[in-house]
């Protein structure tokens, strides 16, 4: 258990429609990633947080946008989903200063 | 822009066999490197990692890695495997001083199969 918690951990939902996916850090940890894990792209980094503040974008889609809390949990909301958003969506926390990233369970989303 | 290869896509080996997956990168500055296993079903969980000093650094279930600069590689060892070491292995990087982030970049995975 890497102390990174993930909710849900299954969602199945129709194309078009939006979804919210939870991810809250270890202890203390100010950074919150989120990563996709899908068969054609593989592990693709989307976006990071640090303290409530965004910090880099990777290979987000614009329907896609996430925010950090101040109690440093985060969401990433999808909408408008189509059939290829279909994927594993991890989170991942890491500790200011330490470069080490721990992952979450993730999220599968099945969009049918 | 930073990338992760990793060449042996998927690997079949029978138990006690030992394995070596390797790993480049491209980065022409300081980088971190690491090693995770993904189970069947799970989530990724940290091998091991380097950062700095002895280039040979070790990590949990009896996995090593060995780091060389001058070839761009951090490949995973271990001596002798077993069934239980059945998942796919990704190799990752990070600069540390690139910016605002320290996002992972991570090569497209290793599927190792061990056959009892």
């Amino acid at each position: 258990d890497s102390g990174v918690t993930q909710t849900p951990k299954h969602l199945i939902t129709a194309t078009g429609q939006r979804v919210t996916l939870r991810c809250s850090p270890r202890s203390g940890d100010l950074s919150v990633y989120w990563y996709q894990q899908s068969l054609d792209q593989g592990l693709q980094f989307l976006i990071h947080y640090y303290n409530g503040e965004e910090r880099a974008k990777g290979n987000i889609l614009e329907r896609f946008s996430a925010q950090q809390f101040p109690d440093l949990h985060s969401e990433l909301n999808l909408s408008s989903l189509e059939l290829g958003d279909s994927a594993l969506y991890f989170c991942a926390s890491s500790t200011k200063g330490v470069d080490t990233q721990y992952f979450g369970p993730g999220t599968r989303l099945t969009v049918l | 822009a930073q990338s992760v290869s990793q060449h042996n896509h998927h690997v079949i080996l029978s138990e006690a066999a030992s394995l070596e997956l390797g790993c480049n990168y491209s980065y022409g500055g300081t980088v971190n490197l690491f090693w995770y296993v993904q189970y069947p079903g799970q989530h990724l969980q940290l091998l091991l990692k380097y950062f700095s000093g002895d280039p040979l650094v070790k990590g949990i279930k009896g996995f090593e890695a060995e780091f060389i600069k001058s070839k761009f590689s951090f490949n995973l060892r271990k001596p002798s495997v077993q069934w239980s070491d059945t998942a796919e292995y990704f190799c990752a990087v990070n600069a540390p001083y690139g910016g605002a982030t320290n996002k992972l970049i991570f090569g497209t995975g290793t599927l190792l199969a061990v056959q009892p």
